[in-house]
């Protein structure tokens, strides 16, 4: 089972910035945050990952609690094309393979 | 360079068929992974490839099966084909899988259809 909360839903406007929240209570010492996003019958794209500390690239940034129970994605600018389901995804050091939950299907709208 | 290269993109089956879908991985990457995505089960982990060798493989039956060549490439076969199994097959691909900065990137899919 996936070991994430995510809203099954959000949206904003064009222009503004997207803030998608993660719950992730459970996560252990050794487990990565990573996100990915899935545009509408195209594979999922990866967009970022975080151990603790705050990360940023030319897609997004991603701020972890202190705790790290908790993140959040944030998209700066959200276009249009920014409209996706995006997964929030922790995943053990060693593991081989990512656990999909539901994600959180973001729509932006013009 | 290129990202992982799913072919083929779309293919239409019937019951009782097999089928082999293939997957180019990332140039230097030596772990490939499987998908499966269907709106009632979502994105469900197939099995993984590194050096030709399966590491680990999901809850599926054994009607799917896959290997990895030398090269990395990798295929999928899915025998004696259902209706449940229509589905986007998605492989997977990093420079070995585990570890931080072994960041597992996505092709585009396979469509199946099983009619």
């Amino acid at each position: 089972d996936a070991k994430t909360t995510q809203p099954p839903s959000m949206d904003c406007a064009e222009g503004r910035a997207a803030n998608l929240p993660c719950n992730h209570s459970t996560i252990s010492g050794n487990e990565y945050v990573y996100w990915y996003r899935q545009i509408h019958s195209q594979g999922p794209q990866y967009i970022i990952h975080g151990l603790k500390n705050n990360e940023t690239n030319e897609m997004a940034s991603l701020i972890i609690t202190e705790d790290r129970k908790s993140s959040t994605l944030i998209l700066p600018h959200a276009t249009l094309r920014d409209t996706a389901v995006y997964y929030c995804i922790v995943r053990m050091d060693s593991s081989y393979k990512l656990i999909f939950g539901s994600g959180t299907r973001l729509l932006v709208r013009p | 360079k290129a990202g992982v290269t799913q072919t083929p993109r779309y293919l239409i089956k019937t019951r009782g068929q097999q089928v082999t879908l293939s997957c180019s991985p990332i140039s230097g990457h030596r772990s490939v992974s499987w998908y499966q995505q269907t709106p009632g089960q979502g994105l469900q982990f197939l099995f993984e490839y590194f050096s030709e060798t399966q590491r680990n493989k999901g809850n599926f039956p054994g009607r799917f099966s896959g290997r990895q060549f030398s090269n990395s490439r990798s295929e999928m076969n899915v025998s004696t084909l259902e209706l449940g199994d229509s589905a986007l097959y998605l492989c997977a691909s990093s420079w070995k899988g585990t570890g931080n900065g072994n960041t597992i990137y996505f092709g585009e899919g396979s469509w199946l259809t099983v009619v």
